[in-house]
């Protein structure tokens, strides 16, 4: 149990285009879904907190304008990397938080390449 | 604020042997840790948490993890190392009680299992 999807698992895209990016959980409902974004080599960087039919948190330095992220269900939150430049290419992971043990389940992953 | 370090950037050990990858952690309160590994190009997979009880705790794989709080430590072990063991882990910390669920990283410690 505790299954978190992305999807994609890569996309490659053109300067200036905007990719969306879905995380769901699939088994459990999740309120609270956290975005984070790691580099080469690095540890991840938590980006925004995502709650369900509210406005997500995000962290200092984080762009809102540009980092779109809605969490429109229980089980679904997207994140949109509005006019993708090169700079934005990394590998975002989402996490899902089930409430009943407060813990984290993550996503696979997404390695955006902005061309 | 909570902060992880893993001194280590890399650890290396043979077939067979024990390993240990080290984790000392900072928090105001009382903390929730846990330790996660990473293959490349994938997520998090959970390991094992501490929240309280036996200092001792013990996950998947063969893994396991002290809880030390005289030394803010939290040390991931395991008796005797698999090559299939090789791959970046993550400590974490959450702060108990604090309303959020945040976790703070360490910047991972790639371990190598030599054949």
């Amino acid at each position: 149990g505790a299954v978190v999807s992305q999807h994609p698992s890569r996309v490659i895209c053109k300067s200036g285009t905007s990719v969306k990016i879905e995380c769901r959980s699939l088994d459990f409902q999740a309120t609270t879904m956290f975005w984070y974004r790691q580099f080469p080599k690095q540890s991840l960087m938590l980006m925004a907190t995502s709650n369900e039919g509210s406005k997500a948190t995000y962290e200092q330095g984080v762009e809102k304008d540009k980092f779109l992220i809605n969490h429109a269900s229980l089980t679904l939150s997207t994140l949109t990397v509005t006019s993708a430049h090169p700079e934005d290419s990394s590998f975002y992971i989402c996490s899902a938080l089930r409430h009943r043990i407060y813990e984290q389940y993550f996503g696979p992953g997404t390695r955006l390449t902005v061309t | 604020a909570q902060s992880v370090a893993q001194p280590e950037d890399q650890v290396n050990v043979a077939e067979g042997n024990p390993l240990t990858v080290k984790c000392t952690y900072s928090v105001s309160g009382n903390p929730y840790l846990f330790w996660y590994v990473q293959y490349p190009n994938r997520g998090l997979q959970f390991l094992l948490k501490y929240i309280t009880g036996d200092n001792l705790v013990k996950g998947s794989y063969g893994f396991e993890a002290e809880f030390n709080k005289s030394q803010t430590s939290f040390h991931l072990k395991k008796p005797s190392a698999l090559v299939s063991d090789s791959a970046l882990y993550f400590c974490a910390v959450r702060e108990t009680g604090a309303g959020s669920y945040q976790l703070t990283f360490g910047k991972g410690t790639k371990l190598s299992v030599i054949p």
